[in-house]
């Protein structure tokens, strides 16, 4: 059973741009959601988190926007760089007790120049 | 460098040879987890531990095992591997309480 479902599974975007990636979950247990990034080679990496009492996180170019009622939350990339390129996985936790985190398929981003 | 460090990164086996992939981090954190990474399937948890001498099972724990005998260490026993263990491994540490994961480099391992 798939709790994370995660889309596009790839996403080209030129230089400059805005990438999208979503995610919808299933189970409203889930308080805190993470973004990694994971370049080739590479164990991934925590990029951004953001728990439901916010609707919108920013870090620098990366934003999570997060809607509790619709289940779904996304990640924009703006100014889109080559140095983007990689895989970026949403996930979903219960932060009370242990921390088991789903994590979605994965989306693979290409900025290309 | 705060670090979790897994080895051996590649493995080639061959069905039925037991193996023990080796995860240790230093970063004094209470939560481990073992994740495999197949093409199309994301992360998928394996085993997890809250702390020494305390785990418990992933969504795909079949064929593998785990111990947690100290704090830093937990590594990943594969007691006959299979041809379907073919994967890229990653180990994982989180100190909890809403904090993510540290992960480390990944193993890859062939089962032939």
């Amino acid at each position: 059973q798939q709790q994370v479902k995660q889309s596009p599974q790839s996403l080209i975007v030129q230089k400059g741009g805005i990438s999208i990636i979503n995610c919808a979950y299933e189970n409203t247990a889930f308080d805190y959601f993470p973004w990694y990034q994971q370049f080739p080679g590479k164990g991934p990496a925590l990029l951004i988190a953001i728990r439901p009492d916010v609707s919108e996180k920013k870090e620098g170019r990366f934003t999570i926007s997060f809607n509790k009622s619709a289940k779904q939350f996304s990640l924009h990339i703006m100014d889109s760089q080559p140095g983007d390129s990689a895989t970026y996985f949403c996930a979903a936790a219960r932060s009370g007790g242990y921390q088991k985190v789903t994590f979605g398929t994965g989306t693979k981003l290409q900025v290309i120049p | 460098e705060a670090q979790v460090t897994q080895n051996p990164r590649y493995l080639i086996t061959v069905t039925g040879k037991k193996l023990t992939v080796t995860c240790s981090q230093n970063m004094n954190h209470e939560y481990m987890s073992w994740y495999r990474q197949d093409p199309g399937l994301g992360l998928r948890q394996i085993y997890y531990s809250m702390n020494v001498e305390v785990t418990d099972k992933g969504d795909v724990p079949e064929g593998y095992k785990v111990s947690r005998k100290e704090k830093r260490n937990f590594p990943l026993i594969l007691e006959s591997p299979s041809p379907n263990q073919t994967s890229l491994y990653f180990c994982a540490s989180s100190p909890g309480q809403g904090a993510g994961y540290t992960f480390g480099s990944g193993t890859r391992l062939t089962v032939v």
